[in-house]
């Protein structure tokens, strides 16, 4: 089993540029999450899904929108990016022995 | 909304010293998890606690569960090289969503 992927590892936008973030999951996860991590912030949540074809926000959605149309894939989007969007985000799913989330390797993405 | 606050910020500690992280919610847990990030890594799930009062311990990790479910504490014994990393608590209150604190980093010096 691969685990949790994310595509890409790393990306260098521009403001107002626009692009997608890719998570995979092979281990058949209802619930998908994506953080993002920033120095001395912790992990915060932007959205979440708790199934196909559903989405919900988290703590820090504004600015983001994600889609849930394969159970196995969970997609970031930022339409217009802003610097402060400049951080690493982390895709997880969460495993069913204790409830605990499985994180990809992350993309650290920079805006300029 | 809930919060869960966890200090230090940082650690820095002589190899073989002793280090402790402690996360504190604002609200009752349903539960509490430990996450440990390598630098330039990915958290990785370390450990569950449930029950009020509760204490696991995972070779020189040592893992509490307040009474209350509000606190928890990760206490690890005689640190090495290989512990270096960030730790995260992260509390659970009923929702599909766990809160993270802002984590421990640890650093230890040979």
């Amino acid at each position: 089993n691969a685990g949790v992927t994310q595509t890409p590892k790393f990306r260098v936008l521009k403001t107002g540029q626009s692009m997608t973030l890719l998570c995979a999951q092979d281990m058949n996860h209802e619930y998908m999450y994506w953080y993002r991590q920033d120095p001395g912030m912790g992990l915060r949540l932007i959205h979440y899904s708790v199934g196909e074809g559903t989405t919900a926000k988290g703590e820090v959605p504004d600015g983001y929108n994600v889609s849930r149309l394969k159970k196995q894939n969970f997609l970031l989007g930022l339409e217009s990016a802003a610097p402060s969007q400049t951080s690493v985000y982390f895709c997880a799913s969460r495993g069913t022995a204790y409830n605990e989330q499985f994180f990809g390797p992350g993309t650290r993405l920079t805006v300029l | 909304g809930q919060q869960v606050m966890q200090i230090p910020q940082y650690q820095h500690v002589q190899e073989g010293e002793d280090f402790t992280t402690y996360c504190n919610s604002s609200t009752t847990l349903s539960n509490i998890q430990w996450y440990k990030q390598r630098p330039g890594g990915h958290p990785v799930f370390l450990i569950q606690l449930v029950k009020s009062g509760e204490v696991k311990k995972q070779k020189r990790l040592t893992f509490q569960f307040g009474e209350a479910k509000k606190n928890s504490s990760l206490h690890i014994t005689a640190t090495q090289t290989t512990d270096v990393g960030t730790y995260f608590c992260a509390g659970r209150a009923g929702s599909y969503q766990l809160t993270f604190g802002k984590g421990t980093k640890l650093s230890v010096i040979p």
